[in-house]
């Protein structure tokens, strides 16, 4: 059974730095492409950045480049976002989620990001 | 790079009603498009993929139709847990997906 797990809630000031986690299991993870996904509170979801595991090749949305960097660690089957400066503005909740040909197709539970 | 404009962003409806949604590209994607639902606290889930394929699992009151611009998630015979917040999504520029603004359905 495909599965992502998400690290837990956080709370940060604005300046700190962050970064998220998503281990994944149940496939061969340098096998398909995987992204986090940003949903503001009350909005709609906006995908961030999306990584192929297998040479670590990465593609950001424009709206995010330059703002977060994403990464993987094969050994762990675990991909990473990470934030250097957080902003009020970076408060929402965050999914990982893997892509197959047609979309996202699994979805990791999800992280809330409070900063303030 | 390509919009996905849906509309309406939301709607009220009862149990039974037939509810269509529609998602516009802001050019043509062929069939590379998804519908997902959302519901308060939880992640996506995808309903429909390739415009028109249902997810295994996923309730047979629940179709897609379109191409090239135009796409329709329609739900027959709405139920009581499918009051939730859907989303399109575009796959033509994969691995860079772009989704719709989502629709409400309320009751």
């Amino acid at each position: 059974e495909v599965q992502l797990v998400q690290s837990g809630v956080e709370v940060k000031k604005p300046g700190e730095s962050l970064t998220l986690s998503c281990e994944a299991s149940g496939y061969r993870f340098d096998t398909y492409w995987i992204g986090w996904v940003r949903q503001m509170p009350g909005q709609g979801l906006e995908w961030m950045a999306i990584v192929d595991p297998s040479d670590s090749e990465a593609k950001y949305n424009p709206s995010f480049q330059g703002q977060v960097t994403i990464s993987v660690d094969k050994s762990l089957n675990t991909a990473f976002l990470q934030w250097t400066h957080l902003r009020a503005s970076d408060t929402g909740v965050y999914f990982c989620a893997r892509t197959d040909d047609y979309g996202w197709d699994h979805w990791a539970q999800g992280t809330l990001v409070t900063v303030s | 790079d390509i919009q996905m404009t849906q509309s309406p962003s939301s709607l009220s409806a009862s149990v039974g009603d037939r509810v269509t949604i529609t998602c516009r590209a802001s050019q043509a994607i062929g069939r590379d498009v998804a519908w997902y639902q959302q519901k308060p606290g939880k992640a996506p889930q995808r309903l429909i993929y390739g415009a028109s394929s249902v997810q295994p699992g996923v309730p047979p009151r629940f179709s897609g139709s379109g191409s090239a611009t135009e796409f329709t998630l329609t739900i027959n015979s709405l139920q009581p847990e499918d009051f939730a917040t859907y989303y399109c999504l575009q796959c033509r520029t994969y691995p860079a997906l772009t989704f719709g603004g989502g629709t409400k359905v309320e009751i």
